[in-house]
């Protein structure tokens, strides 16, 4: 089975620009949740999607939103870009049987620089 | 408060030797999910052992074993026979009953292997 993709790998933007990445998860995985990384910050959740719907969602601004497909393939998008939006952003997909014993698997990540 | 501690930033090891990294948690669920994740340099979150809360041995998966003390809220990871490869952050994450599929994870442990 194919693993988590997520295209692109790295980008570079400036501020006050808008980015989209996307995660095409794992076959028949239909919960998709994002993740953004800085050395600051460590992990921190961003959303997460099933079925569509936004399940869950993270302490950050409205700037970072989300959607999902029908095909289960998610985008994020974060809009009027700041430095501090600099980081590697994971997006990990589960199948979500139920309970706590669903395991996220990752994608290697998007690396995203704001100058 | 924190929810996963870690409370080793960094442990030096030698080759074949087998090595501990420490993971102290807090939750409030009875039922809830622990997790152990590796990341190289590369970038990508690697899973690598799951411990449920209502498991009453501890998980092993092969050369990875997990010391999980329900009363003491830890749950450790133990790589036994190290090898040059185990060089990576160690991430150790919880998903609650609660959550849907969301992980906390702690700030990691910088594993370094040594000829």
């Amino acid at each position: 089975k194919a693993g988590v993709t997520q295209t692109p790998r790295y980008l570079i933007k400036t501020r006050g620009q808008q980015v989209t990445l996307s995660c095409s998860p794992i076959s028949g995985h239909r919960s998709v949740s994002w993740y953004q990384q800085t050395p600051g910050q460590g992990l921190q959740f961003l959303f997460e999607y099933f079925s569509e719907t936004q399940r869950n969602k993270g302490n950050f601004p409205g700037r970072f939103s989300g959607r999902q497909f029908s095909n289960s393939r998610s985008e994020m998008n974060v809009s009027t870009l700041e430095l501090g939006d600099s980081a590697l952003y994971l997006c990990a997909s589960s199948s979500y049987t139920s309970g706590h014993t669903d395991t996220q698997y990752f994608g290697p990540g998007t690396r995203l620089t704001v100058l | 408060a924190q929810k996963i501690t870690q409370t080793q930033p960094g442990m030096f090891v030698q080759e074949k030797e087998a090595v501990t990294l420490d993971c102290t948690y807090d939750t409030s669920d009875q039922s809830y999910g622990l997790f152990w994740y590796k990341q190289p340099s590369s970038g990508e979150m690697i899973f690598l052992i799951y411990q449920g809360s209502y498991d009453e041995q501890n998980a092993t998966e092969g050369r990875y074993s997990l010391n999980f003390q329900k009363a003491r809220k830890s749950a450790n990871l133990v790589i036994s026979a190290s090898q040059l490869g185990d060089s990576a952050m160690y991430f150790c994450a919880m998903r609650e009953n609660s959550g849907y599929s969301t992980l906390t994870f702690g700030k990691g442990t910088m594993l370094l292997v040594s000829p």
